[in-house]
């Protein structure tokens, strides 16, 4: 059984960089899409992009591209999600998730805080 | 404003069914069998329920179903158990871009 595993939580001041993480494990890392999702609090699921690692082809949605940087190293199959400059409205859980076959996301990390504050 | 549309909220008794639509148009529900359905209790990750419009993922109990009638997918949960108390979120391919499309979601409340 596969599973994705993501980094702790993060709380960080407007302007800071941060990278969070994905970590695979039990399946073959290479062969699937890793997506990324932001929930807002108290608001229902946004795509962010979405990144093959075997090739490390990646697509972001218009609403992410640009504020956002989605890469992968497979050597040790985890995926990021990174900022150079946090904002209040980040705030955010971000969630990491497998598109498995049939064009559904079969494997959920179990989510990534992240608190933007001053 | 999600791509896809879903109720903001449905009820129903413990033992009764409830149905959840999602529309979408014919460039994703309508266009392809690729619509997955989500289950998030409070604080929790997502958790897929329903793959291609009606497969169910093994340990996924079967009072759990799907279907589709042309541009609508629904989500059937039949014999319902204070568990299901949950938001749930459609999923579909779109042949607009590679990452699909979320419905807004519902909320279940079991009374």
């Amino acid at each position: 059984e596969g599973q994705l595993v993501q980094s702790g939580a993060e709380v960080k001041k407007p302007g800071e960089s941060l990278k969070i993480s994905c970590k695979g494990s039990g399946y073959r890392f290479t062969s699937y899409w890793i997506g990324w999702v932001r929930q807002m609090p108290g608001k229902g699921l946004e795509w962010m992009g979405i990144i093959y690692p075997g090739d490390s082809d990646t697509r972001y949605s218009p609403s992410f591209q640009g504020q956002v940087t989605i890469s992968a190293d497979k050597s040790i199959s985890t995926a990021y999600l990174q900022w150079s400059s946090l904002k209040t409205s980040d705030t955010a859980m971000y969630y990491c998730v497998r598109r498995g076959d049939y064009y559904c996301f079969d494997y959920w990390g179990q989510g990534t805080l992240v608190t933007v504050s001053s | 404003q999600s791509a896809l549309t879903q109720p903001a909220s449905v009820s129903g008794s413990p033992g009764q069914s409830i149905t959840i639509s999602c529309t979408g148009t014919s460039s994703d529900v309508g266009g392809y069998n690729y619509v997955s359905w989500y289950q998030q209790h409070p604080g929790k990750a997502p958790k897929l329920m329903i793959y291609a419009v009606s497969n169910r993922p093994s340990g996924v109990s079967n009072r759990f179903s799907g279907s589709k009638s042309g541009n609508t997918a629904s989500l059937t949960i039949s014999g319902l158990q204070a568990e299901d108390e949950a938001d749930y979120y459609c999923s579909s391919y779109t042949s607009s871009n590679t990452l699909g499309v979320f419905g807004g979601g519902t909320k279940l409340t079991v009374l």
